[in-house]
């Protein structure tokens, strides 16, 4: 069965520290794996989308890496700011015909000064 | 481009009532979905339409969920009659051509059904 588990379920840092954020996936044939940020009250917003080839990849202060092997990504966030308290989803997308996205239930995230 | 536009932003509606949730999607996107989010299930896909034709609606709960796209700028998520568990957030999303894309949420229509 396709799955996305993310862990934790929730985290709160102190502002300036950074943090990883974990996603797991039984997804398979896999094509690409993104990773959304959902600010409350609000839709999500892409942050990165990763392929099978690709084992890292950064945006600004957030890094993702992916392990295809392990089935495992991971979102760095740097040097927290208060802005980055949100839901972090993680979202996997099966090779096949139309459009199967497999969501994680996200990590909420809160960032404290 | 003023991104995935969906009406009305908050909804509270009596058990019983039609709800009809709106979308317009950013021009030029082919395909549209249609999500519900809640705090049990997260993110569930609903239904997706590509170029109007809806391609997928598996994930519609019941006969009481429909969904149209009459056109390419527009789309209508209903539930009729509506009952307390729909409550939720319902998301439009859209993006263009292949699977690799990013796909673009609207803000949600936060649905209260008493």
């Amino acid at each position: 069965k396709n799955q996305v588990e993310q862990s934790p379920q929730s985290l709160i840092i102190l502002e300036g520290k950074n943090c990883t954020l974990q996603c797991n996936y039984t997804v398979s044939p896999f094509s690409n794996l993104r990773w959304y940020k959902q600010d409350t009250g609000r839709g999500p917003v892409s942050l990165t989308i990763m392929t099978f080839s690709e084992n890292t990849k950064s945006n600004g202060r957030y890094t993702a890496t992916l392990d295809a092997d392990t089935k495992q990504s991971s979102l760095h966030i740097t040097a927290s700011q208060l802005s980055d308290s949100a839901s972090y989803i993680c979202v996997v997308s099966a090779y096949q015909a139309g459009t199967a996205l497999i969501f994680g239930k996200g990590t909420t995230l809160s960032v404290s000064s | 481009d003023a991104g995935v536009i969906q009406s009305p932003r908050h909804e509270v509606t009596e058990m019983g009532q039609e709800v009809t949730l709106r979308c317009k999607p950013i021009s030029g996107h082919d395909y549209l979905f249609w999500y519900r989010q809640t705090m049990m299930r997260g993110l569930e896909l609903l239904i997706y339409f590509n170029n109007n034709v809806p391609i997928d609606d598996s994930g519609m709960p019941e006969d009481r969920f429909s969904a149209k796209m009459p056109n390419a700028s527009f789309s209508t998520l209903k539930i009729q009659p509506s009952e307390p568990r729909d409550s939720a957030v319902y998301f439009c999303a859209s993006r263009t051509g292949t699977s690799g894309n990013t796909i673009y949420f609207g803000e949600g229509s936060w649905l209260t059904v008493v």
